[in-house]
């Protein structure tokens, strides 16, 4: 079963807003990553955070980690139109090695 | 890097028959390697996964079955396809060592009529 659940499930913004989305997961975590698809390709990786990590910037992300609440947002600062994708958070369990377990993914619209 | 073809892009099958989807990955020796399925909408469900040749592990119970002829190449298969397999299938391996960041191919787009 995924473990990781994102909300919301769509998010439609305007350009140069900003856009934040939620991951929540059941089991104690060695790391919590977020990935992005676009329509009809593969995944891309786009940030890692670490069990021990509260807070993580590349560029316009902003990730943050809340091992007590079980939960994590990712935050996309200045949207651009070509932000538009499906978003995606990934957890790998204590117990589960290399695999991950992904959500049920955040579609997020951004119009220019 | 890794990169990970997937062949072929799309496929339109009709119930009953066979399939084969084929993975292959550059760059990397020993890789894991990983099938998910997405249904549309959806997140992906894990299928399969590999840490090395012959060696697979299936994480759903299903019509589907998966190989590792070489180190490098991963195959999907079904003997009789159903609609339910319909989806997006994505081959994945992993960057080798912890934190596992995960490296996607491009999909293959299955739909069974």
């Amino acid at each position: 079963s995924q473990q990781g659940e994102e909300d919301p499930q769509a998010l439609s913004i305007q350009e140069g807003e900003n856009a934040t989305m939620n991951c929540s997961y059941k089991t104690s975590i060695n790391n919590l990553q977020w990935y992005r698809q676009n329509s009809g390709r593969g995944l891309v990786h786009l940030i890692l955070i670490r069990s021990n990590e509260r807070e993580k910037h590349s560029g316009r992300l902003r990730v943050t980690l809340d091992t007590s609440k079980k939960s994590s947002s990712l935050l996309i600062t200045a949207s651009r139109a070509a932000d538009t994708a499906s978003y995606f958070c990934a957890t790998d369990g204590k117990t589960s090695g290399s695999r991950l377990t992904f959500g049920e993914g955040t579609q997020l619209t951004v119009n220019p | 890097s890794q990169t990970i073809h997937q062949w072929p892009a799309t496929l339109v099958q009709p119930v009953g028959s066979p399939l084969s989807l084929e993975c292959t990955v550059e760059g990397t020796s020993n890789p894991n390697l990983y099938w998910y399925r997405q249904a549309a909408g959806r997140g992906l469900q894990l299928l399969f996964y590999s840490v090395g040749i012959g060696q697979i592990s299936s994480e759903v119970p299903q019509n589907l079955s998966a190989s590792r002829p070489q180190d490098r190449q991963f195959i999907l298969s079904s003997k009789k396809l159903l609609l339910s397999d319909s989806g997006f299938y994505l081959c994945a391996t992993n960057s080798g060592s912890p934190p596992y960041e995960q490296y996607f191919g491009p999909g293959t787009r299955l739909t069974v009529t």
